[in-house]
């Protein structure tokens, strides 16, 4: 079955533009991530959404970093104003009931380069 | 401080010996511990969970083992392979469901 589809791949973008990162949860996964992976690092929580729930945006870095979700499916993330450290990859997860005991089934991630 | 601290940071290791992977965590109250491997290039993938009341548990050539009373944790390689090199990271849940990450292990296997 499917899995998790982040788009794009890659992207390269200058300084100072948007970008707009997609993700394509499992279908029937009410739950889904945002992380932010930085060269090296470990993975850095961004926002969670849960089924009609208020997202928990408490990682967002700053004002320029927002998400939606369209109800139980796909979730964009955009970036304003891109600066050159946010070039990171960005991951997309899924999981059912909020990954309690089940696990989050990551995407491939988005490589973002800021130029 | 990071709630959850994975030791050793990398690692290199001959094919076929074995190597154990460490994290301990403060994360309070616990509810699962959960071990990923991440590819080079790919998304985190879930080796095993284990929960409070489980000490050990095996995937194939993975044990992870729990101490919950010392809040740690371990996963031990056997017969490493080629294909075991990339990051080990170790995730632990809350009971609140939040989720705290570990940097991850950077395990490289020589042959």
């Amino acid at each position: 079955g499917a899995g998790v589809s982040q788009s794009p791949s890659n992207k390269v973008t200058e300084k100072g533009k948007d970008v707009e990162l997609r993700c394509d949860p499992i279908s029937g996964h009410t739950a889904l991530y945002w992380y932010r992976q930085r060269l090296g690092q470990g993975l850095e929580f961004l926002i969670y959404f849960q089924g009609n729930s208020a997202p928990d945006k408490s990682g967002l870095p700053s004002d320029r970093f927002s998400a939606e979700r369209t109800g139980e499916s796909v979730s964009t993330l955009t970036i304003q104003r891109t600066q050159q450290e946010d070039s990171a990859v960005y991951l997309c997860a899924s999981s059912l009931e909020g990954g309690k005991t089940t696990p989050l089934h990551f995407g491939n991630g988005t490589r973002l380069t800021v130029t | 401080k990071n709630q959850v601290e994975q030791s050793p940071q990398s690692l290199i290791i001959l094919e076929g010996k074995n190597c154990t992977l460490q994290c301990n965590y403060t994360v309070s109250p616990f509810s699962n511990l959960r071990w990923y491997k991440q590819d080079t290039g790919r998304g985190p993938v879930s080796l095993t969970i284990m929960t409070f009341s489980e000490n050990t548990k095996s995937n194939g050539r993975y044990t992870a083992t729990l101490d919950a009373d010392t809040k740690q944790s371990s996963l031990h390689i056997t017969a490493s392979q080629l294909s075991d090199s990339a990051s080990y990271i170790c995730v632990v849940s809350a009971r609140n469901n939040r989720l705290a990450f570990g940097k991850g292990n950077q395990v490289v296997v020589i042959p």
